[in-house]
């Protein structure tokens, strides 16, 4: 089994439309992120959660909303998607001292049109 | 914030060569600097990764190097194989840990590395 799996792995979805990209993790970390990635530009952080009550905004956040069900479930919304937020998103999990770094899952990669 | 700087952006070397990517970072409060390697469709995945109380740090034919005062780190692999073809991203951050610390990790923008046969 995978241990961080993202829905849906492909979506195309119309401008101003909601839509939430799910994560969940098997890893038994704490802590969760949400990047994007886009071509030319690497991976800007969206939103990250260090526990079930804790959400911070990242980088990019404007647009987008999380909200963190349980400790191995962290779903990101769009609201009313745009044609920029057409990107790859990925989910990503840490321990801080297990040393190997983040999980990502396989990404989502969301069209708008 | 911290700021990431990634160069080359597209890196073509003769398989057996070694390659080098080089990147900059702007927050001298950086401590951990980890490298993740893309392959074509997957995810990231970390390669190797370097504290700021080293300055070099090597596993078989990767390597990073630190310069804590300049702000900068390079990745080296030698003896390139057909196999290191991918985009390379290197990050910073300013926890020790390497889960990314209180402000997640910030990436640069990334190398695409091709091996010529």
């Amino acid at each position: 089994d995978a241990d961080v799996t993202q829905t849906p792995r492909n979506r195309i979805t119309k401008t101003g439309k909601r839509i939430m990209l799910e994560c969940s993790q098997t890893k038994g970390h704490d802590r969760m992120y949400w990047y994007r990635q886009d071509p030319g530009l690497g991976l800007r952080l969206i939103y990250y959660s260090f526990d079930v009550k804790d959400i911070n905004k990242g980088e990019i956040s404007d647009g987008y909303s999380v909200s963190r069900q349980a400790q191995a479930k962290f779903s990101l919304s769009l609201e009313s998607a745009i044609p920029n937020q057409t990107a790859l998103y990925f989910c990503a999990t840490s321990d801080p001292w297990e040393g190997a770094g983040y999980t990502f899952g396989s990404g989502t990669r969301l069209t708008v049109v | 914030g911290e700021n990431v700087e990634q160069h080359p952006s597209t890196l073509s070397v003769q398989e057996g060569d070694s390659a080098v990517i080089k990147c900059t970072y702007s927050d001298s409060a950086s401590n951990y600097f980890p490298w993740y390697k893309q392959e074509l469709g997957k995810r990231p995945q970390l390669i190797i990764d370097i504290r700021s109380n080293v300055g070099e740090k090597k596993d078989q034919r990767i390597a990073v190097t630190l310069n804590k005062t300049a702000k900068h780190f390079s990745l080296h692999i030698t003896e390139t194989q057909p196999e290191d073809s991918a985009v390379y991203f290197c990050a910073a951050s300013n926890s020790w840990d390497s889960g990314g610390g209180a402000d997640g990790l910030t990436f640069g923008k990334g190398t695409h590395l091709i091996i010529q046969p």
